[in-house]
């Protein structure tokens, strides 16, 4: 079965600062990548994906990631952050073959003024 | 376009007690969703349909938990007895086919406590 590791489940970044999130996964065989956000009290949204092509993955409200497949890894960014970035995000990985979909533990960003 | 619809938001019932959530995923959409998010937890898939047919409940504790999805459209999911363990919140998604690059669209949960 698949693993998704988020480092750091707390983590606070000053308003307009770089953001960055991290998310490694365990399969040898590259899956599909996810991001999603949830905001208090809201379903999951997702932010992006890479399922195949381009490493480099743009989504919305201005963050990306990029796959590294050497480094089995999936990590979110964005360059500046803003107080509205601050909810819980969740990295999933879903395999090229079955139906599975597992969830990293979260992320939960936390934005100061 | 409307959204995953969850029903109750919260539910707080006694141990050994039953109860039952309800899911209506967005029209046309075929693969709906089950998940258990416990707190400070990701969400664990417990049952994918795909129109009404159950493609995965390997994670479902079928002993306690239930799940249908009549007609290929809502969806029930039922525990009969909870345990102080069931607290959690529960999500409902649904996506369009059934590729692994779906995108899935969330509900906005039922947040079931267990006393």
């Amino acid at each position: 079965a698949q693993s998704v590791t988020q480092l750091g489940s707390h983590v606070s970044v000053s308003e307009g600062a770089l953001v960055l999130l991290r998310c490694n996964y365990s399969s040898s065989v590259p899956p599909y990548l996810f991001w999603y956000v949830q905001y208090p009290n809201q379903g999951l949204q997702l932010l992006l994906k890479y399922t195949t092509g381009a490493t480099l993955v743009k989504g919305i409200n201005g963050f990306e990631a990029e796959f590294k497949k050497s480094e089995t890894s999936f990590h979110l960014t964005k360059p500046s952050a803003h107080m509205s970035d601050a909810a819980e995000y969740f990295c999933a990985v879903s395999e090229a073959f079955g139906n599975q979909f597992y969830f990293g533990t979260g992320t939960s960003l936390t934005v100061i003024p | 376009e409307a959204g995953v619809a969850q029903s109750p938001r919260y539910k707080i019932i006694e141990k050994r007690q039953s109860v039952a959530f309800w899911c209506n995923p967005i029209s046309g959409h075929a693969t709906l969703y089950w998940y258990q998010q416990i707190l400070g937890q990701g969400p664990k898939l417990l049952i994918q349909f795909q129109n009404n047919g159950v493609v995965d409940d390997s994670q479902l504790p079928k002993d306690r938990f239930s799940a249908e999805r009549l007609k290929g459209v809502d969806s029930t999911l039922k525990i009969q007895p909870a345990k102080l363990e069931d607290s959690a919140v529960y999500l409902c998604a649904s996506s369009l086919a059934n590729g692994p690059w779906d995108e899935q669209f969330f509900g906005p949960g039922t947040r079931l406590t267990v006393l």
